[in-house]
């Protein structure tokens, strides 16, 4: 069946990096557009970033991440690995979440498919 | 950035009550606007996309309305699986910003 599987999450210091991945099974990965969500303990949905169907590498001076990441955070994808990677730098305790992978359906940009998230903590 | 204001942030309601929730976009979207359902320690649901189409599987119960750019999620007979987090998430342009969501809640 249709599946995203994130991995990758932990707890860092302030200042460090860590890299999610997340697997997808079941449906043709290279036909959409797939993007990252997170949400904080307690709080509300916050959208990170997305990628295109075919880009393999996104500049940071490209509009397709948050505000509160920008330059920071570098979302990427292995098409031929059927697989979405967020690279996070610097990281902050703000940044303390449950990130989500989440595929782009064909309906107006929804996010229909959803992972079951990973814990990333950061904390000295 | 496009703000989304949801309202109410939280309201109370018995089993099959009527419930509607409301989105405004600061600037407009189109019908760029989807409904999600979260439950505790789950990860969200795409209830409807595109202001008012029903996602597959979904019930008939919820249904999606737009009207400029107010947008309202409305579930026409409360059920207790219903009983959940509901965000509204515009995708019109990045950053692709959420409500801060409305708790469903029993009374």
């Amino acid at each position: 069946q249709v599946q995203l599987v994130e991995s990758g999450g932990g707890m860092v210091k302030p200042g460090g990096s860590l890299r999610l991945s997340c697997a997808a099974s079941g449906f043709t990965f290279s036909d959409y557009y797939m993007g990252w969500i997170r949400q904080a303990p307690g709080k509300g949905l916050e959208w990170v970033s997305y990628i295109s169907s075919t880009s393999t590498t996104i500049n940071y001076a490209d509009s397709v991440y948050a505000d509160s990441v920008r330059g920071r955070f570098a979302i990427s994808r292995d098409n031929a690995k059927n697989s979405l990677y967020l690279q996070m730098n610097s990281l902050r305790a703000e940044d303390t979440a449950v990130y989500y992978c989440a595929r782009e359906g064909r309906g107006y940009s929804s996010m229909d498919v959803w992972g079951q998230g990973t814990t990333v903590t950061v904390s000295s | 950035d496009i703000q989304m204001t949801q309202s109410p942030s939280s309201l109370s309601a018995s089993v099959g009550d009527r419930v509607t929730i409301t989105c405004r976009a600061s600037q407009t979207i189109s019908s760029y606007l989807h409904w999600y359902q979260q439950k505790p320690g789950k990860a969200p649901k795409l209830l409807i996309y595109a202001a008012s189409i029903l996602q597959s599987g979904v019930p008939s119960r919820f249904s999606g309305n737009r009207s400029g750019t107010d947008f309202t999620l409305t579930i026409s007979s409360l059920q207790p699986e219903d009983f959940a987090t509901y965000y509204c998430q515009q995708t019109y342009i990045t950053p692709r910003t959420f409500g801060q969501g409305t708790k469903v809640e029993i009374k």
